[in-house]
């Protein structure tokens, strides 16, 4: 069965420090994808990617950058100098394609970036 | 370019009351789903729609029903209202034929039971 785990739940930090959040997931699938929304505390799910499983290239987009790595079943999200506008509730999610589309969430890690 | 539109964004109802979510997917998009949100928790996934059929089906509880009408919108119903009802509750659509894999999500509806 699929399963996606946030580790932590709630992380603090001081602005301007760099901050990972974990993400394991596991699936029998072959071909699957992975995510990561923001949910900032407004409540709508802000995209922030999607990988499937046969890319396992890091991505960087700004202060944002993701670790996809399969040998240990993690796509870890790390923020670079982070914000305030940071802080959100950070969901890494899973989509069997071998099945259909819809997305499980992890439970998410509260990120609170202090100033 | 247009997004999922979910109404209404708002609502409070009392315990036993019913409630109706829609949800007006992008156009074109044959799929729709969705999924409830308590505080504090992670989305969690009720029922999918394809081509107006029930494709899947989550931890909807049986007060519930939705369904996808011919114009591909949605509708999630909701009876005999329970506290623990009170929820975000998000439609995310998506066009299977392109193979994609990406599912849009709506703002949200919070529905509030007193």
């Amino acid at each position: 069965a699929q399963k996606v785990t946030q580790a932590q739940t709630e992380i603090s930090v001081v602005e301007k420090e760099d901050v990972t959040l974990d993400c394991v997931y596991e699936t029998r699938d072959t071909t699957y994808y992975l995510f990561w929304y923001k949910q900032p505390p407004s409540g709508e799910l802000v995209f922030l990617i999607r990988r499937n499983s046969f890319d396992e290239q890091n991505e960087i987009s700004g202060r944002y950058s993701w670790n996809f790595q399969k040998s240990t079943s993690s796509f870890n999200f790390t923020i670079t100098a982070s914000q305030v506008v940071d802080s959100a509730v950070y969901f890494c999610a899973l989509s069997e394609a071998e099945r259909d589309d819809k997305i499980i969430f992890g439970k998410g890690t509260r990120l609170h970036i202090l100033p | 370019a247009a997004g999922v539109i979910q109404s209404p964004r708002h609502l409070i109802k009392e315990k036993r009351e019913t409630a109706t979510l829609k949800c007006y997917p992008i156009p074109r998009h044959d799929t729709v789903y969705w999924y409830q949100q308590g505080p504090g928790q992670d989305p969690q996934f009720l029922i999918s729609f394809y081509e107006k059929m029930q494709s899947d089906k989550g931890s909807i509880p049986d007060r519930f029903s939705a369904q996808q009408f011919s114009d591909y919108h949605s509708e999630l119903n909701m009876s005999s209202l329970e506290l623990g009802d009170s929820a975000l509750y998000f439609c995310a659509s998506t066009y299977l034929g392109a193979g994609a894999n990406v599912l849009t999500f709506g703002a949200g509806s919070r529905l509030t039971v007193l």
